[in-house]
């Protein structure tokens, strides 16, 4: 089935380390972004893609970047993690203009 | 400071009752209001959505009010199921950005 394809679906990462959350999706859609997703917070937005090689930043940039070498691919990553970015990262995709949002089933990180 | 506010936090509801989820928004720019579902591990999928110059839509159980002098809107399923049960998330968008409420648990006893 066509979709969103995150990885990994969850990790246990020490403080101050490097980390990469990779999103592909096979919908062709133009647009990108990264939420995450905390109890009583809802989904917030992280990063956004409106296209490749342009990318902007959501309401909760702070710690976190992000690249879009191409279409498929849009990769969260975290320099130096910190406990207060455990969370579940979600990664989807839609149209431009359109406002239907196409997620992944999501990657669960805890930051100890 | 959310832009979108949701209520109630969880709901409890019956085989066959109605379950009503309500949304208020501030921003006047925002041009799209859509609800969407998310089950345990899962991401969230697109429910049902309305835009701003429509004040109800209809798909099957689930309907759309909007309500745009007062800024909210709500979300109605008729005939509740125990499938039902999942947590709802209200959004409302502007452009590329896409803000959610904090979700409602529902969970529908049979």
């Amino acid at each position: 089935i066509a979709g969103i394809t995150q990885a990994p679906t969850s990790q246990i990462l020490a403080a101050g380390r490097r980390m990469t959350l990779r999103c592909t999706q096979d919908m062709r859609h133009n647009a990108m972004y990264w939420y995450r997703q905390d109890l009583g917070l809802g989904l917030r937005l992280i990063h956004y893609s409106n296209t490749a090689g342009t990318t902007g930043k959501g309401e909760v940039p702070d710690g976190y970047s992000v690249s879009r070498a191409n279409t498929d691919d849009f990769p969260l990553t975290l320099a130096s993690a910190v406990p207060s970015q455990t969370s579940v990262y979600f990664c989807a995709s839609s149209e431009v203009s359109a406002g239907e949002l196409f997620f992944g089933e999501g990657s669960r990180l805890t930051v100890l | 400071q959310q832009q979108v506010k949701q209520s109630p936090q969880s709901l409890i509801v019956q085989k066959g009752g109605i379950s009503i989820i309500n949304c208020a928004y501030e921003n006047t720019a925002f041009d799209y209001f859509p609800w969407y579902q998310q089950f345990p591990g899962k991401g969230p999928a697109l429910l049902i959505a309305i835009r701003p110059d429509v004040s109800e839509k209809k798909e099957g159980r689930f309907t759309i009010s909007f309500n745009k002098s007062a800024k909210q809107f709500s979300l109605h399923i008729m005939d509740s199921q125990p499938g039902d049960s999942a947590t709802y998330f209200c959004a409302a968008r502007v452009r590329n950005d896409m803000r959610f409420g904090a979700g409602t648990r529902l969970t529908v006893k049979p």
